[in-house]
């Protein structure tokens, strides 16, 4: 099936610093879903956007539905360690959901 | 939010043997739930879409006779991987969707291992 372009593919930062990372499609979608998998785990969700422009947060995570549909990003502000694991994004349609490749996310304490 | 389990978190098994794996939705009723695979470092790779009540609709390229899917009630899908070989050794992990909001909620995953 489709995969989304996550990018980058795996960061590497100081602790206290912010992560931005984003995911892209050649194709519309009506709800963006951003996940932190942890090794050996399943995913788990992090942030839901449902509008075209939300920017809807959780603790230190941002996220935003980007205007074109097409596209969403997710920041995180002064990373800790335990921010440490590989985050997807997702696309759906509807009872049809896209992942990205993922961007993997390494905080040097 | 929704809580998913899967049984068994782990098994080894031997090859030529089948594995039923099994996914619930512990607090919310999914009449959809998925089948992903995953390789070390790499996304998820969606198997199969199971639907309570009905025939699985599986991803190009996998076979449905080896990964047998069960969706009996809105709580409970299984996958049995049926004549395992070691190259089914990976990551299974399902997901069920709740459509009241479109969420996806995955469940733990069970770490296969054919020997």
């Amino acid at each position: 099936g489709q995969q989304l372009n996550q990018s980058p593919q795996s960061m590497f930062i100081q602790e206290g610093e912010d992560v931005s990372m984003n995911c892209t499609s050649s194709s519309i979608f009506n709800t963006w879903l951003w996940y932190k998998q942890d090794p050996g785990e399943g995913p788990v969700l992090l942030i839901a956007l449902y509008k075209a422009g939300e920017l809807t947060s959780n603790g230190r995570l941002t996220a935003q539905f980007g205007i074109t549909r097409k596209d969403s990003f997710l920041n995180i502000s002064a990373s800790i360690p335990s921010d440490v694991g590989i985050y997807f994004c997702a696309g759906s349609t509807g009872n049809q959901f896209y992942f990205g490749t993922g961007t993997s996310l390494t905080v040097i304490p | 939010g929704a809580v998913v389990s899967q049984h068994p978190s782990w098994v080894i098994c031997k090859s030529g043997t089948s594995v039923k794996i099994e996914c619930r939705s512990l607090d919310f009723q999914a009449t959809t739930m998925f089948w992903y695979r995953q390789f070390p470092k790499q996304s998820l790779m969606l198997m199969a879409t199971s639907n309570e009540g009905s025939k699985a609709t599986y991803e190009q390229g996998v076979e449905k006779d080896k990964f047998l899917i069960n969706h009996a009630s809105l709580t409970l899908s299984t996958l049995t991987v049926t004549s395992a070989h070691p190259e089914d050794s990976s990551f299974y992990i399902c997901s069920a969707w709740d459509s009241s909001p479109y969420e996806q909620y995955f469940g733990p995953g069970t770490r296969l291992t054919v020997t």
